[in-house]
């Protein structure tokens, strides 16, 4: 009964490419995040939706579009993909008291 | 400025042996703090977290933190170290919910047998 779900789990894409990957929630949370972890695990906050409202856009290229369909998805789409964009990203939802619930993570590489 | 430090990039401890990870925080109103545990090639997972009240806080797996407003530190501690605890940790602050949480760099735990 998997409470945040990712997919995929890896992406292999060339440069210049457009992906998506897709997250989803059964828990109940209004908000949902997208976070980026480099290769030193350096964890950092991408975007932020509350009730399917932006509410956090980090200093983040605007290749990066988050689309909220409900609350209980939030999805990640790239445009024109880059070598630095190679990462693992990370969706995640929050309760109240904004614990955050991670899921399993997309391994992006960019060749 | 919101912020984290750990201070420790790497630390290596003996199995049995007691643990204690560092965390200190710049935070300007009252912080929820957090300790979350990654092991290699997964998502993040929750070890405990601290709002209000008692300042020493126990959550999963043994481990403990304690919230020391003066020091701003929120230091995780263990008793005695299993070599399944090898994994990374990270400690974070932010406000309720809706806000942004901030993480530390983690920590690195190896576990020596």
């Amino acid at each position: 009964d998997t409470a945040v779900s990712q997919t995929p789990k890896y992406l292999v894409t060339q440069m210049g490419n457009d992906k998506s990957i897709k997250c989803e929630q059964n828990l109940g949370h209004d908000t949902m995040y997208w976070y980026k972890q480099d290769s030193k695990k350096f964890l950092k906050i991408m975007f932020s939706y509350n009730n399917k409202e932006l509410i956090i856009n980090e200093t983040v290229p605007n290749r990066f579009s988050p689309k909220s369909p409900d609350k209980a998805h939030l999805n990640l789409h790239i445009n024109s993909l880059e070598l630095g964009d190679s990462a693992v990203y990370f969706c995640a939802s929050s309760d109240r008291e904004g614990e955050q619930y991670f899921g399993p993570g997309t391994r992006l590489t960019v060749t | 400025a919101q912020s984290v430090t750990q201070p420790d990039i790497h630390i290596t401890v003996s199995e049995g042996a007691s643990l204690e990870l560092r965390c200190n925080y710049s935070y300007g109103a009252t912080p929820y703090l957090f300790w979350y545990v990654q092991s290699p090639g997964q998502g993040l997972q929750l070890l405990l977290k601290y709002f209000s009240g008692d300042t020493l806080v126990q959550g999963i797996k043994g481990f403990e933190a304690e919230f020391k407003r003066s020091q701003s530190s929120f230091n995780l501690r263990k008793p005695s170290v299993h070599w399944s605890d090898a994994a990374e940790y990270f400690c974070a602050v932010g406000g309720s919910s809706a806000s942004k949480i901030i993480f530390g760099s983690g920590t690195r735990l190896s576990i020596r047998p």
